[in-house]
């Protein structure tokens, strides 16, 4: 089992609609979590990050976490083409410890 | 421009050849990631340094080596290539937040294609 798993995608949403992203992950000792963003294979880049459980907005996104059932979400509001991309989460344990990827959501906004 | 260089950005070789990746870390950060990106398998975790030191090992094969240097610039040394190498390999370094959050800002990648 991947420590943190997303379902790949494809999602395709027209302009304008609410998007919901998710990740589960599979270790307990996981404290942070973060969202990047990563176009057409340049390098990933750092939405938002949260520690332990709770919600976060940035914006048009806000990030929840549920340490209880192992669950994050990335919300986007009002999604704009721009904001097709393939959305990555991801966790780690302490804030030296090494980063864990899940496999990424390709994420289509359609104008 | 986040600030993490990498250097060759295209790569294309030979099986069984060797190359080196550079990377230079955004200015005041001491850790340094490697990652590798392929079509099927998302990023995979290779190996970090902070300071010089060896901090942690992922998924990283024997004929890969890496190393972070006093100028705190690390090189990932890739040998005996294979077709299954070619890939995306990104270097990041790293930033705490007041939160404590260990936030990684990646470069732009080195694309390594061998044939």
């Amino acid at each position: 089992q991947k420590e943190v798993e997303q379902d790949p995608g494809p999602l395709s949403v027209p302009e304008g609609a609410i998007v919901s992203l998710n990740c589960t992950y599979s270790n307990s000792a996981f404290q942070y979590f973060m969202w990047y963003r990563q176009y057409s294979r340049k390098g990933p880049e750092l939405l938002m990050y949260t520690y332990s459980s709770g919600n976060k907005e940035d914006g048009r996104f806000t990030a929840q976490v549920d340490k209880s059932s192992k669950y994050i979400s990335l919300f986007i509001r009002d999604s704009q083409p721009s904001d097709s991309a393939t959305y990555l989460c991801a966790s780690l344990k302490t804030s030296y410890d090494k980063v864990i990827f899940g496999p990424g959501t390709s994420l289509s906004v359609i104008p | 421009d986040s600030g993490v260089t990498q250097t060759p950005k295209h790569l294309i070789t030979a099986t069984g050849q060797r190359v080196t990746l550079r990377c230079s870390p955004r200015s005041g950060d001491l850790s340094v990631y490697w990652y590798q990106q392929s079509l099927d398998q998302g990023l995979q975790f290779l190996i970090q340094y902070y300071n010089g030191e060896e901090r942690a090992k992922g998924n990283i094969l024997e004929r890969f080596s890496a190393q972070q240097f006093p100028d705190l610039h690390s090189e990932l040394n890739l040998s005996s290539l294979e077709l299954g190498d070619s890939a995306l390999y990104f270097c990041a370094s790293s930033t705490r937040t007041p939160s404590g959050a260990n936030v990684l800002t990646f470069g732009a990648g080195s694309r390594l294609t061998v044939l």
